[in-house]
């Protein structure tokens, strides 16, 4: 079963606003990482925040994460056409060795 | 410099052709992936190695076969294709085996299989 759901599946908002994009996860985690994937590319990092942290910053960047509700947000201030991408997040375990488990994606789209 | 470079970016091709995906990175890392991303952006991991050796396989048909000539280095040669591996394969790379990692991911290939 999929382990990263992220709500919204698609966010639409004008430049300037802040978007927050959400991600749920069911089993315990080491840390969640948040990536960036712009249309026909790879995907990049973004951040990561590890279990025993709840919020981090990193720029214009906000993640926050609840380990007791099992989910974490992405929030992007002041946003630019140039941040339309679609958003994972991907959750890492110790025992899982390297892999990294992504969620649907959220779809953000910043109009000018 | 590309960090993590796939040939090549389009594959088109027949139903029951083989095909291969090569996968390099310069970042020194010693530890590669195979991701699918399907047509709903869903990505899954298909394999890891770690210094050539395999170290994740995940339920994949064994028409895929990974093979890792060195640590830089992780290719996927694909037999008898199905119009359902249709997808975006990715390749990536991270330090170590930790699930705390960063990976580094490729531009893609773009498989379309007829």
């Amino acid at each position: 079963s999929q382990q990263g759901e992220e709500d919204p599946q698609a966010l639409s908002i004008q430049e300037g606003e802040n978007a927050t994009m959400n991600c749920s996860y069911k089993t315990s985690i080491n840390n969640l990482q948040w990536y960036r994937q712009n249309s026909g590319r790879g995907l990049v990092h973004l951040i990561l925040i590890r279990s025993n942290e709840r919020e981090k910053h990193s720029g214009r960047l906000r993640v926050t994460l609840d380990t007791s509700k099992k989910s974490s947000s992405l929030l992007i201030t002041a946003s630019r056409a140039a941040d339309t991408a679609s958003y994972f997040c991907a959750t890492g375990r110790e025992t899982s060795g390297s892999r990294l488990t992504f969620g649907e994606g959220t779809q953000l789209t910043v109009n000018p | 410099d590309t960090a993590v470079s796939q040939t090549p970016k389009y594959l088109v091709t027949q139903m029951g052709n083989d095909k291969s995906i090569k996968c390099e990175q310069n970042l020194g890392h010693d530890t590669m992936y195979w991701y699918k991303q399907d047509s709903k952006k869903f990505l899954k991991i298909m394999f890891s190695y770690n210094n050539k050796e395999l170290i994740i396989n995940e339920t994949v048909p064994n028409r895929f076969s990974p093979k890792s000539p060195d640590k830089a280095h992780l290719n996927l040669h694909i037999n008898s294709l199905e119009l359902g591996d249709s997808a975006v394969y990715f390749c990536a790379s991270s330090l170590g085996t930790s699930g705390t990692n960063e990976q580094f991911f490729g531009p893609g290939t773009r498989l379309t299989v007829l």
